[in-house]
């Protein structure tokens, strides 16, 4: 089955710092997704790719959806406390109407963030 | 975006037991997915939650363990079964239309 390589596995820094996380599939995706889970919550979509190339902005992330369609990174500039969390990546084959598909998820980054 | 209730939220189960997670989205989605995620680790998918057919299991999971129900396009349950301390882990359900889903807070069962 598919596979998405995500990494780093997990970063220390300090705040104010700018982050960057990286995800690489063995197949393509139509659609990349990157959720962030705080301890004892579920995911929470972050930002939400459709076109091979995109660069998508929420407030300070950003995220580029690979022109190969196999790979996808996340940027978090001017880290902050309450970016604490794992990050994790989801790539999924279908998107639009009422088909679309299951999601593959990245073994996910975990963030901390120094004072 | 839809908001998913789960409970419970956590739970410490007696080997041989069942137990029935239920999942309550506060809209209609089109599909809903149970997955499973060992604390600190990722997601992975049990099963697609059909609505009123049978499940759709992922390799390495089956009816017997895990029966799934979901009568409506806002309600489902995961079922695990006949546990053992293996069961031990977050069960996480998701809900989504369009592509984008939503998932719960989770269920941390404990099997003792």
């Amino acid at each position: 089955g598919q596979q998405l390589n995500q990494s780093p596995q997990s970063m220390f820094i300090q705040e104010g710092e700018d982050v960057s996380m990286n995800c690489t599939s063995s197949s393509i995706f139509n659609t990349w997704l990157w959720y962030k889970q705080d301890p004892g919550e579920g995911p929470v979509l972050l930002i939400a790719l459709y076109k091979a190339g995109e660069l998508t902005s929420n407030g300070r992330l950003t995220a580029q959806f690979g022109i190969t369609r196999k790979d996808s990174f996340l940027n978090i500039s001017a880290s902050i406390p309450s970016d604490v969390g794992i990050y994790f990546c989801a790539g999924q084959l279908y998107a639009g109407g009422t088909s679309y598909g299951k999601l593959t998820f990245g073994q996910g980054t975990i963030l901390t963030v120094h004072p | 975006s839809a908001v998913i209730s789960q409970k419970p939220s956590r739970d410490i189960c007696q080997r041989g037991t069942s137990l029935t997670i239920q999942c309550q989205v506060d809209s209609q989605v089109t599909m809903m997915f149970w997955y499973r995620q060992q604390p600190g680790q990722s997601l992975t998918l049990i099963a697609t939650a059909n609505q009123g057919s049978e499940a759709t299991y992922e390799s390495g999971f089956v009816i017997d363990k895990f029966p799934i129900s979901r009568p409506n396009l806002t309600f489902s349950t995961l079922t695990v079964s006949n546990m053992s301390p293996e069961d031990s882990s977050i069960y996480l359900c998701s809900g989504g239309t369009g592509g984008l889903h939503t998932f719960g807070s989770g269920t941390r069962l404990t099997v003792v």
